[in-house]
C-alpha cells in the first residue's frame, strides 16, 4: 500500500526565514510525486511534479527535490503570501492517474 | 483559464436526505475524482473514474455512490446523509497518467453539513 507521511505538521517562520518541508513516501513503483498548496477554504493547487531521484523544480521562492525515499520542499526568504498548507502526493506506475496524499504541512510565515 | 466547477460551495441538508454534488470540468480529462477533506485525516478518496460510465472505488466508497454519465461531469450521490458525512468535499479531475506539469486540477470544494 502507498504511504506518504509529511513533516512537520506546522511550521511558523518569521519573514525571510529559509525552511525546508519533508514528504518521505512508500510506493512500489513511483510513477510521480506531486506537491500542491492549499489556501483555507480552496481546493489544492497543482505546484511540481517530480519524476526521478536527483530531479530538482523551482517556481518562484519554492524548490522541490526528490530522492528514491523522500521529497524536499524548500522555501527561500519567504513572504506572509506563502503561508498556506503544502500536500505532497504520490502516484504509482500501476495505480493509472490515482495518488495517495500525505495529511500536509501548515506554514505561517510571520511579517 | 481551464477549470473544474463544483455546483455548491455551501450545502446543508438534513439527515436521511440524498444529496447530489455536481462536478464538471473543462479539460477533456479522462479521469475524475471525488475526495473529502476532514481536519486530521487529510484528503480521502471516495470514488475515481477513468472513463465515461466507469467508476472504481476509492478507500472510503461506503454510504456514496457516483455517477458519470458525460466525460466532462462527475456526480457524487450521498444516498441517505448522515452527520458523519459533514465535511469538504473535493473534486479533481487529471490526465490518464501523471507527465510533466499535470497535477489534479481541483475544484474548490463544497462544504456539506448535514443536519
Amino acid at each position: 500500500e502507498d504511504q506518504v507521511t509529511q513533516s512537520p505538521e506546522a511550521l511558523r517562520l518569521q519573514e525571510g526565514e529559509s525552511s525546508s518541508l519533508n514528504c518521505s513516501y512508500t510506493v512500489s513503483g513511483l510513477r510521480g510525486l506531486f506537491w500542491y498548496r492549499q489556501d483555507p477554504g480552496k481546493g489544492p493547487e497543482f505546484l511540481f511534479t517530480l519524476y526521478s531521484a536527483g530531479e530538482e523544480k523551482e517556481k518562484e521562492r519554492l524548490k522541490a527535490t526528490l530522492t528514491k525515499k523522500e521529497s524536499f520542499l524548500h522555501i527561500t526568504a519567504p513572504k506572509p503570501e506563502d503561508s498556506a498548507t503544502y500536500l505532497c502526493a504520490v502516484q504509482a506506475r500501476t495505480n493509472a492517474g490515482k495518488s495517495t496524499f500525505g495529511d500536509g504541512t501548515t506554514l505561517t510565515v510571520k511579517p | 483559464d481551464v477549470k473544474v466547477t463544483q455546483s455548491s460551495r455551501y450545502l446543508v441538508k438534513r439527515t436521511g436526505e440524498k444529496v447530489f454534488l455536481e462536478c464538471v470540468q473543462d479539460m477533456d480529462h479522462e479521469n475524475m475524482f471525488w475526495y473529502r477533506q476532514d481536519p486530521g485525516l487529510g484528503l480521502r478518496l471516495i470514488y475515481f473514474s477513468y472513463d465515461v460510465k466507469m467508476k472504481e472505488k476509492g478507500d472510503i466508497p461506503e454510504g456514496y455512490s457516483v455517477s458519470r454519465e458525460k466525460k466532462e461531469r462527475f456526480s457524487l450521490i450521498l444516498e441517505s446523509a448522515s452527520t458523519n458525512q459533514t465535511s469538504m468535499y473535493l473534486c479533481a479531475s487529471s490526465p490518464p497518467q501523471a507527465r510533466d506539469g499535470y497535477g489534479y486540477t481541483f475544484g474548490s470544494g463544497t462544504r456539506l453539513t448535514v443536519v
